[in-house]
């Protein structure tokens, strides 16, 4: 199995708990942002996006909040499952002359007990 | 029905050898990327190609080599292995280069004896 991710910083919740994670991004021109979750030997899965000109979206049980003022992004779970537990990555799509490179966050692991 | 699709999904080799791993999406989109994750399951970017031209080169050593023969398909071909290379390397693809999400495939887990 994976021994991948051990220092990951973790969030533990109860099932039916409403999970937020955060992430701090690093540059003020970015100006589009994902949450993508990671399951374990699988691959990043889209969650939700936001836009710059936007400070909360929602979706089918997340939310996503974006403060530009501090440079701060959250995800909301509402009513976490066990099917949650994953590791879940921000990113960050920079303005850099056109290149539109996504840079992650180093992920947060959220671990659901049932 | 997989939409973003990487073979192998496990490789391991000997320092020194040449390999490659293979990227194909069938959902349509223009841009392909690949990224490195490492034990930290750090994600960093490390090519991304659109309508089959580089776009983003970081700064990877010219050992890995990407190679793009039509929008669909996106291959690296990693020179000389070091142990260093071992890590788990995802292909995703996008619609253009947008503010469009990236879907990823599956992974390669390259293992470096």
């Amino acid at each position: 199995g994976e021994s991948v991710g051990l220092h990951l910083p973790t969030l533990s919740v109860q099932e039916g708990d409403n999970s937020i994670i955060n992430c701090a991004y690093s540059n003020s021109a970015s100006d589009y942002f994902i949450w993508y979750k990671q399951e374990s030997g699988k691959g990043p899965q889209f969650i939700i996006d936001i836009r710059s000109n936007m400070d909360k979206r929602q979706g089918q049980r997340v939310t996503v909040l974006l403060n530009k003022t501090v440079k701060h992004l959250s995800l909301q779970i509402a009513a976490t499952q066990p099917g949650d537990s994953a590791v879940y990555f921000c990113a960050e799509n920079l303005q850099d002359t056109g290149r539109r490179a996504l840079t992650f966050g180093s992920g947060t692991r959220l671990q659901v007990q049932p | 029905d997989t939409a973003v699709s990487q073979t192998p999904k496990y490789l391991v080799t000997q320092m020194g050898n040449d390999k490659s791993i293979k990227c194909e999406q069938n959902l349509g989109h223009d841009t392909m990327y690949w990224y490195k994750q490492d034990s930290k399951k750090f994600l960093k970017i490390m090519f991304s190609y659109n309508n089959k031209e580089l776009i983003i080169n970081e700064t990877v050593p010219n050992r890995f080599s990407p190679k793009s023969p039509d929008k669909a398909h996106l291959n690296l071909h990693i020179n000389s292995l070091e142990l260093g290379d071992s890590a788990v390397y995802f292909c995703a693809s996008s619609q253009d280069l947008k503010d469009q999400p990236q879907h990823f495939g599956d992974g390669t887990r390259l293992s470096i004896l």
